[in-house]
């Protein structure tokens, strides 16, 4: 069965502090696996899409990178605005179309 | 570009009572996604649709729960009876195409039963 574990639960970081999220995930066969950002009350938002091992992708104060295992979500001298619920999820082989979502790092941000 | 468009944003009711959701998808996307989430969780696919064909509900209680995709573009979800375990946000997303294509999601409704 897929899946799909987010840690940490939760993460409080000073404005500038730099940290990384973690998305480990047991898929057969991965077709995608994805970053999404959710602020409170609001859908999610999709960051990115990384498809192999090795690929890295950035958008401004945010790297993802993607292993065999898992991926990281990097985030670079955060500032207060960073502050959301970041999900990933994956996409299996032999699930067309279907995403299978971790329960996401919610990410505090003070000034 | 407008973004996926959901109604109610909020829905307060009665157990036992009826309820339904509406989505509009992106214009042009093929593949429409209602997904359930609970508090603290990420988002549970419920049903896909491509085009106007349910491609995989396996994951939608089908006692209960119903969707519909007249013409190919907006959706419709029901539930009918609503339980107390029903509360969640029921999300809608699209996408050009199935596959890897990227989910682009709605602000969801924010169901509550009393």
């Amino acid at each position: 069965e897929d899946q799909v574990t987010q840690s940490p639960e939760a993460l409080r970081l000073q404005e500038g502090e730099s940290s990384s999220l973690n998305c480990s995930y047991t898929v057969s066969g991965l077709r995608g696996l994805f970053w999404y950002r959710q602020d409170p009350g609001k859908g999610p938002e999709f960051l990115f899409t990384l498809y192999s091992a090795g690929e890295e992708k950035e958008k401004e104060r945010l790297k993802a990178t993607l292993t065999k295992k898992e991926s990281f979500l990097h985030i670079t001298a955060p500032k207060p605005e960073d502050s959301a619920t970041y999900l990933c999820a994956v996409q299996a082989g032999d699930s067309w179309g279907k995403l299978q979502f971790g329960a996401g790092t919610q990410v505090v941000v003070t000034p | 570009e407008a973004g996926v468009v959901q109604s109610p944003r909020y829905k307060i009711i009665e157990k036992k009572q009826p309820v339904a959701f509406w989505c509009n998808p992106i214009s042009g996307h093929n593949t429409l996604y209602w997904y359930l989430q609970n508090l603290g969780q990420g988002p549970e696919l419920l049903i896909r649709y491509e085009n106007e064909e349910a491609v995989d509900d396996s994951q939608l209680p089908k006692d209960r729960f119903s969707a519909e995709r007249l013409k190919g573009v907006d959706s419709t979800l029901k539930i009918q009876p609503a339980e107390l375990g029903d509360s969640a946000v029921y999300l809608c997303a699209s996408s050009l195409d199935g596959g890897s294509d990227t989910q682009y999601f709605g602000p969801g409704t924010r169901l509550t039963v009393l």
